[in-house]
């Protein structure tokens, strides 16, 4: 089945700092989704995301299909940033409705 | 406000008893899912279903049903739970077009213990 392999696992900033998390899969997808889980748990839809680049604030994503891979951007890093970011796939072949995640990436901002 | 609501919260119970989750939502999403959260392994698709009586198995079906009567709801079945299904449970729905699912909207999670 399809991989997905999310970069770095851990990662700790500095309030105020700028990172790039990445998200790799193994192939084609029709949906490239992200999301945060705060430290309370929940799950917030950040980006739909198959293809371009779309912002929100501080945040951006990238997904090069193509390439197989999507960055997600956070810029000047808030301790409200905390928390695990994941980026979940649903492939382009097979069985619709089937979404896969990555393991995430746990991010700690630092005041 | 739109949402999915899952009930309960929080649920301990004993292995072989029988017991349902529940989730809801109220934007008239066609897509809903179920996923399990176990620690170093991530989000667990369980099971999905793309409208009113069709459903399939997601990654980790073993040991679970669903069942898709109502567009806005879908409930998690454990028919005889067991320790290994002790997690932490989401609901999710989104808007679906042919060939393509939007953004995902998560319920609250349901925290379950099976002694």
């Amino acid at each position: 089945g399809i991989q997905v392999e999310q970069s770095p696992p851990d990662l700790i900033l500095q309030e105020g700092a700028n990172s790039t998390l990445r998200c790799n899969f193994s192939d084609s997808v029709n949906n490239l989704q992200w999301f945060h889980q705060n430290p309370w748990g929940q799950l917030i839809n950040l980006f739909y995301i198959p293809s371009g680049t779309k912002q929100n604030g501080r945040l951006s994503a990238t997904t090069v299909a193509t390439e197989r891979y999507s960055l997600l951007y956070i810029s000047s890093s808030q301790t409200t940033d905390s928390g695990v970011y994941f980026c979940a796939v649903e492939r382009s072949r097979g069985s619709q409705g089937n979404l896969i995640f990555g393991k995430g990436t746990k991010l700690s901002v630092k005041p | 406000e739109a949402q999915v609501t899952q009930n309960p919260r929080y649920l301990i119970t004993v292995t072989g008893k029988k017991l349902t989750v529940t989730c809801s939502q109220n934007m008239n999403h066609e897509y809903m899912s179920w996923y399990r959260q176990d620690p170093g392994l991530g989000l667990r698709q369980i099971y999905y279903s793309m409208n009113v009586e069709v459903t399939d198995k997601g990654d980790v079906p073993e040991g679970y049903k669903v069942s898709r009567k109502e567009k806005r709801n879908f409930p998690l079945i454990l028919e005889s739970p067991s320790p290994n299904q002790t997690s932490l449970y989401f609901c999710a729905s989104s808007m679906i077009t042919p060939g393509r699912i939007y953004a995902q909207y998560f319920g609250p999670g349901t925290r379950l213990t099976v002694t």
